[in-house]
């Protein structure tokens, strides 16, 4: 099984729609949590930590659910700038020796005019 | 404050040809990747070091050697380039282990 699993997409959405994204993570051990922005031909860029309380920035929303082991990302009144492929990160275990990053494939969307 | 700088931003190698690609960070941190992405595809490990005169393989390792003699610097060699190489190469650091990573800009890398 993978260690993080995405809906590849994509999704596309009109400008000012409400999208949300899932991924779910294999490894009940995994202590941090991320959502990354690659745009086409750029590097991942770090678009917000989740933290289990849940967390906002701006028209982005975190959520962690722990039990059911998944993370999900909410973007309120999209913009055409949103269009990305959105990678979520999961740490396997922030107390091993290396405490790696696992990135999934991630979530394209699109948002169109 | 540049961040991760990575270079060349593209290169073309003939089967056999060796190169370094160049990755280097200011933000003094401990942790350093490097990471190959395919088209289409998620990013994988393919070295990583936690420290100047540490590094260690990642999932990908075959085909690749690394060194870290700085905290800065953490290139990454290709001997022997093989059509199976072309790939984009991201180079990262992060402050810890586990901790968010940032990444350079990427080197494009054909070989033909």
């Amino acid at each position: 099984r993978k260690e993080v699993e995405q809906d590849p997409g994509p999704f596309n959405v009109p400008e000012g729609a409400t999208v949300a994204f899932n991924c779910t993570y294999s490894n009940s051990a995994s202590q941090s949590f991320f959502w990354y922005r690659q745009d086409c031909r750029k590097e991942p860029k770090l678009l917000m930590s989740v933290y289990s309380s849940g967390n906002e920035d701006g028209r982005f929303t975190a959520q962690l659910n722990r039990a059911s082991q998944y993370i999900s990302l909410l973007i309120r009144d999209s913009k055409l700038s949103d269009s990305a492929t959105y990678l979520c990160v999961v740490n396997k275990d922030r107390g091993s020796t290396l405490g790696r990053l696992y990135f999934g494939r991630g979530t394209q969307l699109t948002v169109w005019p | 404050n540049a961040g991760v700088t990575q270079t060349p931003k593209f290169r073309i190698l003939k089967i056999g040809q060796s190169m370094t690609l160049q990755c280097t960070q200011d933000m003094n941190h401990n942790y350093m990747y490097w990471y190959r992405q395919d088209p289409g595809m998620g990013l994988k490990l393919i070295y990583y070091s936690v420290g100047a005169g540490i590094t260690d393989k990642g999932e990908v390792p075959n085909g690749y050697n690394v060194s870290r003699s700085t905290t800065e610097d953490f290139p990454l060699r290709l001997e022997l380039a093989a059509p199976s190489q072309t790939s984009v190469y991201f180079c990262a650091s992060s402050r810890d282990r586990g901790y968010e990573q940032y990444f350079g800009p990427g080197t494009r890398l054909t070989v033909t």
